[in-house]
Formats: structure tokens, sequence, C-alpha cells
């Protein structure tokens, strides 16, 4: 079936580096979103995206995130500086219309040292 | 604000046991609720979702009832097996637009053969 794909798996960066991880979504979705997962905790959304504009954001996306699509490549979510607490696995999810139930990829463990 | 809430963080079963996991919520207006399912190493998998009070939402031999009255989504499933181990995940998702899910702390269940 269809899936969404995450580059790369696992990512190691120094604190204060910026990163960004890649999301390869469903061709035909229309909707994109970020959830972040710490170690051991429940998955919390971070940012949902439509028509190149971000819709809603939690209070967990900060300041130095930022997510873009642009021309239709890959989903990107930019995390610039990186703190010890971005530490986590992101998931990209896609769906094609807002009634539908996201499809999540396999997620990018990111290690901020 | 919205929240779920799962009672059992782990659950172990003998194949061919029945399987019940609880969720609760909490919201304001009229949420969907949904069960997804993770496997090690993978991204969460959509299992089903259920929108009205009494709709009753299932797959893979799992199911689960909206009931607005005691706010509840509990997922069961008649008899387990080995491959049914994962960790479940309860959500509800507020649709303004687009799906914001708000994901409960999951249930981690193993099945021994």
């Amino acid at each position: 079936g269809p899936k969404v794909l995450q580059i790369p798996s696992h990512q190691i960066i120094d604190m204060g580096q910026m990163v960004t991880l890649n999301c390869d979504p469903v061709s035909n979705h229309l909707y994109f979103y970020w959830y972040k997962q710490i170690l051991g905790q429940q998955m919390e959304f971070l940012v949902n995206f439509y028509n190149g504009k971000v819709m809603e954001k939690s209070k967990l996306f900060k300041d130095q995130f930022s997510v873009e699509r642009p021309d239709g490549s890959y989903f990107t979510l930019k995390i610039q500086p990186t703190a010890l607490e971005d530490s986590a696995v992101y998931f990209c999810a896609s769906s094609f219309g807002s009634n539908q139930a996201p499809l999540f990829g396999e997620g990018t463990r990111l290690s901020v040292l | 604000g919205d929240s779920v809430t799962q009672t059992e963080g782990q659950v172990a079963l003998s194949e061919e046991d029945f399987l019940t996991i609880h969720c609760n919520y909490s919201a304001s207006g009229y949420p969907a609720l949904f069960w997804y399912v993770q496997y090690p190493g993978e991204g969460p998998q959509f299992l089903f979702r259920a929108s009205r009070d009494k709709e009753k939402g299932s797959s893979r031999g799992f199911e689960a009832t909206y009931d607005k009255g005691t706010t509840s989504f509990h997922l069961r499933k008649a008899s387990v097996q080995e491959s049914d181990s994962a960790v479940y995940y309860c959500a509800l998702g507020a649709s303004s637009g687009s799906w914001q899910l708000i994901f409960g702390s999951g249930t981690q269940l193993t099945v021994m053969p």
C-alpha cells in the first residue's frame, strides 16, 4: 500500500547546529503533519500544513522550527538552532483529505548531543 | 484542554485470551476517536475510527464502540495472537479543517504463545 517515507531514519547532531528532517508523503496527499515523540512518552502534535501554509501549530512548535514543501517535493521540518530537548523521534504523516486518518511514516530519530 | 487516558500501561496475555484496553477521553465538542497500533521500529498504523455516539469501528478483529455517555472508546479483541504484540494508542481528533490528533500514552500488549 501507499507509504510515507522519512529520511534519514536516525540523525545525530551537535547542539546549536541546524537539522532538516525530510518526509516523502504519499503522492496524492494534500495534508501534512509532524508529530514528536520523546522516548517513553506519547506522541504529540507539532504542526499541520496544507496548500503551502501552516494551518495549526502547537506550543511545542518553537520559533526555531519551520516547515515547508517547496514545489511538491519533500515536506521538511527544519530546526535551527537545535537544543538538547529536541532529541526525540519525529513522525511525519499525510492524508488526502482533512476527513481521512493520517498515514504515518516510520519516524526519524534525532539525537542532539 | 482535550486529553486521552489509557489506564493500562502494559498488558500481558496468552494466545486466544480476550483483550480489553481501556480508553477514556475528555473533550469539548464532539471529537472523532481513533485507534492506532505501533510495531517496533515502525510508525503508528491506523486501525479504525468512530465519529459519533454508538458507532462501532473495527479492523483485523479489533473493535471499539464510541460511548459519549461514559466518554470511552475501549479496544477489544476476542482472541489475541502473538502477532498482535505491539503498542496500541487511542487518540482523539477535533477537526478544525485538519486532523490534530491527541494521543494517549499507549498500552504495550505482549501476547505469549
